[in-house]
């Protein structure tokens, strides 16, 4: 079945450590996003990609690394410099970057 | 339907009754309009979408309304079912190229 997978689901980190969360999607969708979402909130922008190997700034972005070196992949590490980095986040891919986004079930991450 | 701090807004309904979850869209530029829903601890997923040349769409059980007058967005959900229990948000895109923007969401709660 076509869609995106993000994994883990649940991430424990110690702090000062960093932690990658992968999402793959095959789709075949050009577009990719990492959104980070905090308890009772929206949704934030962390980072977004349109095509391999380039990629660009969200709202979001200090602490948080992203590479797109494939087009199904768009891993993104969570680093020691986010400095409140439990949090749920979301990846999501589009046909075009302004496309109707589909979303992988999320991956937690809890700061110890 | 709007965020309020870290508070999401959140309506309570009977089953059986009809729902109706309201959203304010910031730019009256906007031209596209997604209704996603996510449930607890999941990814959201579409639910609905219109463009800014409709008032109206309707899909199963649900009913999207936009008035460009107001910036206002609503979603109406027939007859609620304890499935319908999640947290909704709106989504706009304003002019080609840019991205959807989300809102900060509303809780549905459905008592049986």
């Amino acid at each position: 079945d076509g869609g995106i997978t993000q994994s883990p689901k649940y991430l424990f980190r110690k702090e000062g450590q960093n932690v990658t969360l992968s999402c793959e999607q095959n789709l075949n969708h050009d577009a990719m996003y990492w959104y980070r979402q905090d308890p009772g909130q929206g949704l934030r922008l962390i980072y977004y990609s349109q095509i391999v190997n380039d990629f660009q700034k969200g709202d979001i972005a200090e602490g948080y690394s992203v590479s797109r070196e494939k087009k199904e992949s768009f891993p993104l590490t969570v680093t020691s410099a986010q400095k409140n980095p439990t949090a749920f986040y979301l990846c999501a891919s589009s046909p075009g970057l302004t496309g109707e986004l589909f979303f992988g079930e999320g991956s937690r991450l809890t700061v110890l | 339907g709007e965020s309020v701090g870290l508070h999401l807004p959140t309506l309570s309904v009977q089953e059986g009754d009809n729902s109706i979850i309201n959203c304010a869209y910031s730019n009256s530029a906007s031209d596209y309009f997604i209704w996603y829903k996510q449930e607890s601890g999941k990814g959201p997923q579409f639910i609905i979408d219109i463009r800014s040349n409709m008032d109206k769409r309707q899909g199963q059980r649900v009913t999207v309304l936009l008035n460009k007058t107001v910036k206002h967005l609503s979603l109406q959900i027939a007859a609620t079912q304890p499935g319908d229990s999640a947290v909704y948000f709106c989504a706009e895109k304003f002019n080609a190229g840019n991205m959807l923007t989300f809102g900060g969401g509303t809780r549905l709660m459905v008592k049986p």
